[in-house]
């Protein structure tokens, strides 16, 4: 079993519709959640990042955490076709910056105008 | 400012030839890793340097893979002996030194080298 579980999709969803990413994970010494976002023959971009449970937000997007059940969220307000992309999660036990992410597989999400 | 680069952006080899992938990362980054993204797998951690430190080897998946870091810059990663299961997209990431403002240790994604083994 895979230390972080994700959907690989695709999901699509039409133009303006809230979009819902989850991951879970099963190590409980996860301490900082990030999502990134990658555009086909492109690298990751930090999308949004969190440490421990709760919830961030910024602009159309916010993330949140649950740490009691080890689940993570992504959630895109008013999506638009520039959102089509592949959403991954991530994580890491320490502040990243010292320590390697531990990836999902990616979410594939395209949004239909 | 240039972001991360990586060379070549695609490679084509024959199974059991030697391959070299190249990254530069953005100046001024102490921290380089690199990643493995195959069809369905997500990213997998190979290797990471940071500044003088030994680097941490755990993600290579055999001792066919290889990788160095000269002068605190450019990294270099080595796969010897190519097999077809070695075809993938290889990511390279860099982050600056922690409290360096920002998101601090953020990693910043190159573009990837897509390697195909034939």
């Amino acid at each position: 079993q895979k230390e972080v579980e994700q959907d690989p999709g695709p999901l699509s969803v039409p133009e303006g519709a809230i979009v819902s990413l989850n991951c879970t994970y099963s190590n409980s010494a996860f301490q900082y959640f990030m999502w990134y976002r990658q555009y086909s023959r492109k690298g990751p971009e930090l999308l949004m990042y969190t440490y421990s449970s709760g919830n961030k937000e910024d602009g159309r997007f916010t993330a949140q955490v649950d740490k009691s059940s080890k689940y993570i969220s992504l959630f895109i307000r008013d999506s638009q076709p520039s959102d089509s992309a592949t959403y991954l999660c991530a994580m890491t036990r320490s502040n990243f910056g010292n320590e390697k992410l531990t990836f999902g597989t990616g979410t594939r999400l395209t949004i239909i105008p | 400012g240039a972001g991360v680069s990586q060379s070549p952006s695609n490679k084509v080899t024959e199974k059991g030839k030697d391959v070299e992938l190249r990254c530069d990362p953005i100046s001024g980054h102490t921290a380089l890793y690199w990643y493995r993204q195959s069809l369905g797998q997500g990213l997998e951690f190979l290797i990471y340097f940071q500044g003088n430190s030994a680097p941490d080897k755990s993600g290579l998946p055999s001792d066919r893979f290889s990788a160095e870091r000269t002068g605190g810059s450019v990294s270099t990663l080595t796969i010897q002996r190519t097999q077809q299961e070695d075809s993938a997209v290889y990511l390279c990431a860099s982050s600056p030194p922690m409290g360096a403002g920002g998101s601090g240790g953020e990693q910043f994604f190159g573009p990837g080298t897509r390697l195909t083994v034939l």
